[in-house]
């Protein structure tokens, strides 16, 4: 059964600071894999996306690594601001013919000033 | 260009009515994709439309939910005689490619 746990589930950190969020998938075949940003009340908002041949990818201040050996991702948000409290969801599509990504719960992030 | 519309944003229904939700894909995009979100819970997929076609409804409860996507107007899930564990949000995506789009969701409330 495909898949993707992220942690941790809920994380706060100060304004100005550094965080990495984690995301371990078991979809197989792999296709792709995409960050996503959702303000509350809001949809998703991609951040990034990586497929096999790709180990890092940059979004500003965000920055995702993939090891597709592993099956591990991680976003790493630097300077962290106010605006980055959300929840960030992992997502993860298998190739192969079939096109149903698997959703990751999300990690919460609350930064505090 | 537009992003992905939604609407309505909010919906609130009595037990046993219909629900209709609308989907407005991007300019140029002939893949919808419906998820549902319950609280605290990842999206999880529903139904995979392109025009006037189904293409995979794997994720779809068998009764009272349907969707549809005609060659012209909005993309529609519809729930019928709706309970209170349909409450959740409704979002859709649409794409051209592997990159989804997502709206700003439908929240359904089942008083």
């Amino acid at each position: 059964k495909n898949q993707v746990e992220q942690s941790p589930q809920s994380l706060i950190i100060l304004e100005g600071k550094n965080c990495t969020l984690q995301c371990n998938y078991t979809v197989s075949p792999f296709s792709n894999l995409r960050w996503y940003k959702q303000d509350t009340g809001r949809g998703p908002v991609s951040l990034t996306i990586m497929t096999f041949s790709e180990n890092t990818k940059s979004n500003g201040r965000y920055t995702a690594t993939l090891d597709a050996d592993t099956k591990q991702s991680s976003l790493h948000i630097t300077a962290s601001q106010l605006s980055d409290s959300a929840s960030y969801i992992c997502v993860v599509s298998p190739s192969g013919g079939s096109y149903i990504p698997t959703f990751g719960r999300g990690t919460s992030l609350i930064v505090h000033p | 260009n537009a992003g992905v519309m939604q609407n309505p944003r909010h919906l609130v229904r009595r037990r046993g009515q219909e629900a209709r939700l609308r989907c407005s894909p991007m300019k140029g995009h002939s893949h919808v994709y419906w998820y549902r979100q319950l609280p605290e819970e990842g999206l999880k997929f529903m139904v995979y439309l392109q025009k006037e076609n189904i293409i995979d409804e794997s994720g779809m409860p068998k009764e009272r939910f349907s969707a549809e996507f005609p060659k012209e107007g909005p993309s529609i899930l519809r729930i019928q005689q709706v309970v209170r564990g349909d409450s959740a949000a409704y979002f859709c995506a649409s794409s051209s490619d592997y990159e989804q789009y997502f709206g700003p969701g439908t929240r359904l409330t089942v008083t």
